[in-house]
């Protein structure tokens, strides 16, 4: 079956400690999102790769840093930086990174800071 | 910047019954692409339907259509015969892109609606 997964599905942290979401894709999409999710408020997108080796800040990009040496694998680290980690993290890939293309999702990883 | 907002936090409807979401959007673009998206529990994001500014008529998959009312800054989803599985919660996003260099913005999202189906 072709999709995208996340792991792990929960993940703990201590507060100081860098903490890498694995997001993989077999769906041969080239453009990859991730974005966090906080109780009553909309998706936010921390940053966006549209092709391999390439990525872009989105808004809230602060505390986070990506790679994309592959075109199925966006992992995403986040780091003592970010302020308040505590959230779910969802990953998506989409063909093309046009704005009519349809996101698809992961299943999302919840980060919780202890 | 462009805005999404959802005014309903929660809505409730009986199952076999028809219930509208609402959104409304804020931008000055004239052509951009609108999304429904639906979260269920196990909170994996499925799009659920799609509107092009450009298009007139309305979209509609299955059980699922919108009314579009541009001038209004409008988008509701409307979901007709609720059933149990359509108990989620249901996020409105909107989407354009330059027109200089034709690159797609990024996917803005209203802070959702949950939606409960009583059986």
């Amino acid at each position: 079956d072709g999709g995208i997964t996340q792991s792990p599905k929960y993940l703990f942290r201590k507060e100081g400690q860098n903490v890498t979401l694995s997001c993989e894709q077999n769906l041969n999409h080239d453009a990859m999102y991730w974005y966090r999710q906080d109780p009553g408020q909309g998706l936010r997108l921390i940053y966006y790769s549209q092709i391999v080796n390439d990525f872009q800040k989105g808004d809230i990009a602060e505390g986070y840093s990506v790679s994309r040496e592959k075109k199925e694998s966006f992992p995403l680290t986040v780091t003592s930086a970010q302020k308040n980690p505590t959230a779910f993290y969802l990953c998506a890939s989409s063909e093309r990174d046009l704005s009519y293309n349809e996101q698809f999702f992961g299943p999302g990883t919840r980060l919780t800071v202890l | 910047a462009q805005t999404v907002t959802q005014s309903q936090p929660e809505m409730s409807v009986q199952e076999a019954e028809t219930v509208t979401l609402s959104c409304t959007y804020d931008t000055s673009e004239s052509d951009y692409y609108l999304f429904w998206y639906k979260q269920p529990p196990s909170r994996q994001m499925i799009l659920v339907i799609r509107q092009e500014a450009y298009k007139q008529q309305n979209a509609t998959e299955n059980r699922f259509s919108v009314n579009f009312q541009k001038a209004a800054k409008s988008f509701s989803l409307k979901i007709s015969d609720s059933q149990l599985g359509d108990a989620a919660m249901y996020f409105c996003a909107y989407r354009s892109y330059d027109i200089s260099s034709g690159s797609a913005r990024q996917l803005t999202f209203g802070s959702g609606t949950q939606l409960t189906v009583l059986p």
